[in-house]
């Protein structure tokens, strides 16, 4: 059972708008969330994480928000840039320090020129 | 130089052969991890480590087992590789995790097609 899920498997956006990326999950013991970001051929980068306690971060372009009612995080990239056309993933973890984390099925962003 | 580095990169065997994948990273954490990775399932953890006396199952290690033979080296082994094993296998590292860090460094992944 999927326990993070990102519904929208792919995101078209036009170069300088607003690309959101969404990601629901359903563990409410989920207490650190964390955006992927992934080209061909290699793996995952870490961009940009939240943890419970807040509601918003921000780093440059990139913003996450928590909904902690909605079991609702979202992605925004401000502008959008065609460097940025990769695949996204969620991921979550839990409050026992295991830090084991599990994963959405991505996102594939395309900012086109 | 990488500092999660995967060997090899794309491999190609047959049902039923023994099949070793290996990472080693050079970051000095002692927690590595194994996923894999399937078109629409995103990924998903077969085995994790926090440190080399320790070997814990993910989610799917049924048919997968792994080696820890260092702080460094985190090695992944097919006894019998079977066709639904073809995925994208990823290592990844972390640092004993706090309120504000919890980030996995991930390698370059190994494609692995088994026939």
């Amino acid at each position: 059972d999927q326990q993070v899920k990102q519904n929208s498997p792919s995101l078209s956006v036009q170069e300088g708008r607003i690309s959101i990326l969404n990601c629901d999950y359903t563990n409410s013991m989920f207490d650190y969330f964390l955006w992927y970001k992934k080209y061909p051929a290699e793996g995952p980068t870490f961009l940009i994480s939240i943890s419970s306690i807040k509601d918003k971060n921000e780093d440059g372009r990139f913003t996450v928000f928590l909904n902690k009612s909605a079991k609702h995080l979202s992605l925004h990239i401000v502008p959008s840039q065609p460097g940025d056309s990769a695949v996204y993933f969620c991921a979550a973890s839990g409050r026992t320090g295991a830090n084991n984390l599990f994963f959405g099925t991505g996102t594939r962003l395309t900012v086109i020129p | 130089d990488a500092d999660v580095t995967q060997t090899p990169r794309n491999r190609i065997t047959k049902t039923g052969k023994r099949i070793m994948l290996e990472c080693s990273q050079t970051k000095g954490h002692d927690r590595m991890y194994w996923y894999r990775q399937d078109p629409g399932l995103g990924l998903r953890l077969i085995y994790y480590s926090f440190d080399v006396k320790d070997i814990n199952k993910g989610e799917i290690s049924d048919g997968y087992s792994v080696s820890r033979q260092a702080q460094a080296k985190f090695s992944l082994s097919l006894e019998s590789a079977i066709p639904n094993q073809t995925a994208l296998y990823f290592c990844a590292t972390s640092d004993t995790p706090d309120r504000d860090s919890n980030e996995q460094f991930f390698g370059p992944g190994t494609r692995l097609t088994v026939l």
